[in-house]
């Protein structure tokens, strides 16, 4: 069982570049997030999707777009990527009913030059 | 609004003495609470969880928190801190019906001195 899987581990991008970043859940989780961390500031919500089809917007979503292909994925897509994207992104899932269990990836390192 | 504090961004213990990492929480309704422990270059696993049942949680590696409404704190402990313990641990709100408010804290970083 391997939870939720995002990729890739590590990113070193250009200033202008694009990238999406991938995460896969295999628990049949309705709820998928995209948070960032940055020193100091714990984890920040991005995006997030309640359910298959819908998205919305969290705390922190300037610079960033989403897409819930399926149930399974939940991809975060900078379009002209700038310094300040410069952080470590974490994808997690759950039920998204209060009390269930948010489980997370293990993070990708994202530097912007 | 829903908030959670962690009171202290940094914690230093000897081995085998015990750990306090504080929490407050401000939250409308009932809330769930969590810890999560995250070690360098990792990603957050959970400790434990509480969900309206009973006050005293315990969690894995010998950790607990007790719920306290009256105080509206959730404070980790365990008796006796290990080298291994050192890490980065966030307390989590997660308010009733919302997926989308789910609130970190600020982290507290843990050291464990030999």
């Amino acid at each position: 069982n391997a939870g939720v899987t995002q990729t890739p581990k590590f990113q070193v991008l250009k200033t202008g570049q694009s990238m999406t970043l991938q995460c896969a859940q295999d628990m049949n989780h309705n709820s998928m997030y995209w948070y960032r961390q940055d020193p100091g500031m714990g984890l920040r919500l991005i995006y997030y999707s309640a359910s298959e089809g819908t998205t919305d917007k969290g705390e922190v979503p300037n610079g960033y777009n989403v897409s819930r292909l399926n149930k399974r994925e939940f991809s975060l897509r900078l379009e002209s990527a700038a310094p300040s994207q410069t952080s470590v992104y974490f994808c997690a899932s759950s039920e998204g009913d209060t009390g269930n269990t948010i489980y997370f990836g293990e993070g990708s390192w994202l530097t912007v030059v | 609004a829903q908030s959670v504090t962690q009171l202290d961004s940094h914690v230093s213990v000897s081995e085998g003495t015990p750990v306090l990492l504080r929490c407050n929480y401000s939250s409308s309704y009932s809330p769930s609470l969590f810890w999560y422990v995250q070690h360098p270059n990792k990603g957050l696993q959970l400790l434990l969880k509480y969900t309206s049942a009973a006050t005293l949680v315990k969690g894995i590696n010998g950790f607990e928190a007790e719920f306290k409404k009256s105080e509206t704190s959730f404070h980790l402990t365990k008796p006796s801190a290990h080298m291994s313990d050192a890490a980065e641990y966030f307390c989590v709100v997660k308010p009733y019906s919302s997926a989308s408010k789910i609130i970190f804290g600020s982290g507290t970083r843990l050291s464990i001195r030999p």
